[in-house]
């Protein structure tokens, strides 16, 4: 079927403004990544989702940043007040079951954020 | 924590050349290996993985083999054509907490194939 599909692809916020950044998993995927990638570096974990439950926010840089998946597929990033520093590539991936560590994750095309 | 470092880019090549991008990781416990590629305009995809040391992961021509002894993972292809063009990123992947395998990435190495 379709792959992880991200919205929007980019977006431009001015500093202060709220943002919601919208993931689709690959229907039935059990596992769900948000990642961070900032210009010129590698992705870096912000929180994961297995089903709705949120296992895991340790990489979530600050309060400002909240995620939900309420029923255990669409998922979104939301980030309050936005800051400069938070201009990045926000990437959804989703992998097949609770998770192994050899399962392949699915990545998304990623949304830009650009805050001015 | 766990790190990965990989070879600084940008590297460029003719076609045919010969590729090598290193990479290598530090862990506690005993991660799965990946190389994901981006290529220009486009998501991130696996094009490999190996699991347990002295497995060896291929793709598309490109090969890596799990090294415990020397923590490594190293990217190499034969023979690289102009579709090759794109950013190579190694990653790990490690239980974390709860059933949590996050990935760890290296901070990518942007390879360009000339004709």
């Amino acid at each position: 079927g379709a792959g992880v599909s991200q919205s929007p692809r980019y977006k431009v916020a001015k500093r202060g403004q709220d943002v919601a950044l919208r993931c689709d998993p690959i229907s039935g995927h059990v596992s769900l990544f948000w990642y961070q990638q900032a210009l010129g570096q590698g992705p870096e974990f912000l929180t994961y989702f297995q089903n709705e439950a949120q296992l895991d926010k340790s990489g979530l840089p600050s309060d400002r940043f909240f995620a939900e998946r309420p029923e255990g597929s669409v998922s979104t990033l939301k980030i309050q007040r936005t800051q400069q520093e938070d201009s990045a590539v926000y990437l959804c991936a989703s992998s097949r079951t609770e998770g192994t560590a050899q399962e392949t994750q699915y990545f998304g095309p990623g949304t830009r954020l650009l805050v001015l | 924590g766990n790190s990965v470092t990989q070879m600084e880019g940008p590297v460029t090549l003719s076609e045919e050349a010969f590729l090598t991008i290193n990479c290598t990781y530090t862990a506690t416990g005993y991660p799965s290996l990946f190389w994901y590629v981006q290529y220009p305009g486009e998501g991130l995809q696996l094009l490999l993985k190996a699991t347990k040391a002295d497995d060896k992961g291929s793709n598309k021509g490109f090969e890596a083999t799990y090294r415990k002894e020397t923590t490594s993972f190293h990217l190499e292809k034969g023979s690289v054509q102009v579709s090759d063009s794109a950013v190579y990123f190694c990653a790990l992947s490690e239980r974390s907490g709860g059933s949590n395998y996050k990935l760890t990435f290296g901070k990518g190495t942007l390879l360009t194939v000339n004709p």
